[in-house]
């Protein structure tokens, strides 16, 4: 059995300024993880993901994410953050064809 | 290339009631899973399907849900007896070739219906 854990349901940043998601996981093995974002009414998108390659990983819009197996974690980072970053982010670990989805957390960006 | 459609995008149904959610896949994807996010909450497995067969029903309830993907047509869920627990927001996923671990595939995602039982 695996389950994500995204320590802040919310995040409000400066625009200009890093933003940093955490996100925890469990699995009894090395899962693949993604993170996925969900603007308002639209659908969910990916932004990264890692499966065992890299460790750290490199997406769209200058999102990052770095997996340490040891810490069990795979937090997202954004050096700068922008108005249109303003969403809810998924963290999400695979098995086989199931994602298991933390709670999300909701970005907001304040001018 | 469309993305995955669903409709409707909001419905309301009254106690008791049955709903039907559709889902067109992307074009050429035969691999549709559904999800349900309930208020505060991750999105939650509830099928996998593939072309006229469900592979794992694994998260769906047992009773009033069903699930089908026809050889022609959308995949629909079909809720019935709708009870107001039932309300949340239904995401539909379909990838060209089925996701895991040891593909590179990835799983599109619809916007979702948001389902409300009044």
């Amino acid at each position: 059995a695996q389950s994500v854990t995204q320590l802040d349901s919310h995040v409000s940043v400066s625009e200009g300024t890093p933003v940093l998601l955490r996100c925890n996981y469990s699995s009894s093995y090395s899962p693949s993880l993604f993170w996925y974002v969900q603007h308002p009414n639209k659908g969910l998108q990916l932004l990264l993901k890692y499966t065992s390659a890299a460790t750290l990983v490199k997406g769209i819009n200058g999102f990052e994410a770095e997996f340490k197996k040891s810490e069990t974690s795979f937090h997202l980072t954004k050096p700068s953050a922008h108005m249109s970053d303003a969403a809810e982010y998924f963290c999400v670990a695979s098995n086989d064809y199931k994602l298991s989805f933390g709670a999300g957390t909701t970005v907001t960006v304040r001018a | 290339n469309a993305g995955v459609m669903q409709n409707p995008r909001h419905l309301v149904r009254r106690r008791g009631q049955e709903a039907r959610l559709r889902c067109s896949p992307m074009k050429g994807h035969s691999h549709v899973y559904w999800y349900r996010q309930l208020p505060e909450e991750g999105l939650k497995f509830m099928v996998y399907l593939q072309k006229e067969n469900i592979i794992d029903e694994s998260g769906m309830p047992k009773e009033r849900f069903s699930a089908e993907f026809p050889k022609e047509g959308p995949s629909i869920l079909r809720i019935q007896q709708v009870v107001r627990g039932d309300s949340a927001a239904y995401f539909c996923a379909s990838s060209l070739l089925r996701t895991g671990d040891r593909t590179n595939t990835e799983a599109f995602f619809g916007q979702g219906t948001r389902l409300t039982v009044v």
